[in-house]
């Protein structure tokens, strides 16, 4: 069965760093993308970035290019998500989800998603 | 960017009803459209690629159609498990963009 399981909730204050993880099995970690959503409280869902474990090749989107960065762990099929300086505004639930593939190539869609970290950043 | 907007942004029915949720995106998409379902406290669930394709356990009461840039996606008849937000996504190019959802509740 592929699952990913996160990380756990985490409270910080303003200016802190922070990681968190995505821990993946049932599948070859190396071969499929794994994507990165935000949800804000109460709001919807915004595509972060993804990235491909097999080489870290990753794609951003605008919004998140050099607020957060992406990266993974090949030898413990885990993937991250990291800030430098945490803002208030990071306040949110944070999946990741696996890309989408088959034999003809990748889709930019998402399943299965990991159960969501909360991050609560507060001073 | 291509922007997904979805109507209604709420709705109430009842358990039996037949409901439909539309999706539009700013420029065409071809078929490269999915929809989500996520429940309270819940992840979001995959439903639905390429605008009508049923991923695999999703129940045939779910429907998706659509191309370009109009699409929808029906229940055909509401079971309480359904009471929902619904969420559509382009999957054409990046960035991925979502719709703002659309929440299903009960009369």
């Amino acid at each position: 069965e592929v699952q990913l399981v996160q990380s756990g909730a985490e409270v910080k204050k303003p200016g802190e760093s922070l990681k968190i993880s995505c821990k993946a099995s049932g599948y070859s970690f190396n071969s499929y993308w794994i994507g990165w959503v935000r949800q804000m409280p109460g709001k919807g869902l915004e595509w972060m970035g993804i990235i491909y474990p097999g080489d870290s090749d990753t794609k951003y989107s605008p919004s998140f290019q050099g607020q957060v960065t992406l990266s993974a762990d090949k030898s413990i099929t885990t993937a991250y998500l990291q800030w430098s300086s945490l803002k208030a505004s990071d306040t949110a639930i944070y999946y990741c989800a696996r890309r989408y593939q088959d034999s003809s190539g990748y889709y930019n869609w998402f399943g299965p998603w990991g159960q969501g970290t909360l991050v609560t950043v507060s001073s | 960017d291509i922007q997904m907007t979805q109507s209604p942004s709420s709705v109430s029915a009842s358990i039996g009803d037949r409901v439909t949720i539309t999706c539009r995106a700013s420029q065409g998409i071809g078929s490269w459209l999915t929809w989500y379902q996520q429940k309270p406290g819940e992840a979001p669930k995959l439903l639905i690629y390429t605008a009508s394709s049923l991923q695999s356990g999703v129940p045939s009461r779910f429907s998706g159609s659509g191309y370009g840039t109009d699409f929808t996606l029906t229940i055909s008849s509401l079971q309480p498990e359904d009471f929902a937000t619904y969420y559509c996504q382009q999957a054409n190019s990046f960035p991925i963009t979502f719709g703002q959802g659309t929440r299903l509740e009960i009369k």
